[in-house]
């Protein structure tokens, strides 16, 4: 079966560039979340999108910035890179929530993200 | 918005004993609480979920309880094994929408 992909897997940036990840979700996903996750820490939601809506906001930094796109898949946008931000970026996908079932989050394989 | 606690933040058990997680959390209209595994550099996978109309739910070795009145739910673990080990949150499911996760609980499953 189809899962959430990310891209790419690993990325090495240096302070004060910019990166940009990709989340494609699982087909007729229409909600895309995406977290942040430090070394030894939880997941930390950042930022969700439901029918390429913005639908919710975490500590999503504001030199980072995110969209949803017609075909779903979402990207998120990090500009100003810090050291602090090297951490694995997650994207999870759920279907339509309206639909009536409330069903689990399915995780992409993460984007390691090192800032040097 | 939902503020989602979990407790331990380490748990060490020996092989073949059980293993409780507990999360909290504070709106009443939270309606699904998944729990996930997530071992080292991996994505956190799903291993149990409940509705808020269910009270437990039982899969192998792997159980959960909610309370609604309380707003707490828990995963059990019996018979624990070494590769059991890993770090297990609990998340919760806002306003249809919003997703929250607990802190995690370090699990160590010592042979």
């Amino acid at each position: 079966a189809a899962g959430v992909i990310q891209s790419p897997r690993h990325l090495i940036k240096e302070k004060r560039e910019t990166a940009t990840l990709k989340c494609y979700p699982i087909p007729r996903h229409d909600t895309v979340y995406w977290y942040q996750q430090g070394p030894g820490q939880d997941p930390q939601f950042l930022i969700s999108f439901y029918e390429k809506m913005q639908s919710d906001k975490g500590s999503i930094p504001d030199r980072f910035s995110a969209q949803q796109f017609s075909d779903y898949h979402s990207e998120l946008n990090m500009s100003s890179l810090e050291l602090g931000d090297s951490a694995l970026y997650f994207c999870a996908s759920r279907p339509n929530p309206g639909q009536g079932a409330d069903t689990e989050a399915f995780f992409g394989q993460g984007t390691r993200l090192t800032v040097v | 918005g939902e503020n989602v606690e979990q407790h331990p933040s380490t748990l060490s058990v020996q092989e073949g004993d059980s293993a409780v997680i507990k999360c909290t959390y504070s709106d009443s209209a939270s309606n699904y609480f998944p729990w996930y595994k997530q071992e080292l550099g991996k994505r956190p996978q799903l291993i149990i979920d409940i509705r808020s109309n269910v009270g437990e739910k039982k899969d192998q070795r792997i159980a959960v309880t909610l309370n609604k009145t309380a707003k707490h739910f828990s995963l059990h673990i019996t018979e624990t094994q070494p590769e059991d080990s890993a770090v297990y949150f609990c998340a919760v499911l806002y306003n249809f929408n919003k997703f929250y996760f607990g802190s995690g609980t370090k699990l160590n499953v010592k042979p």
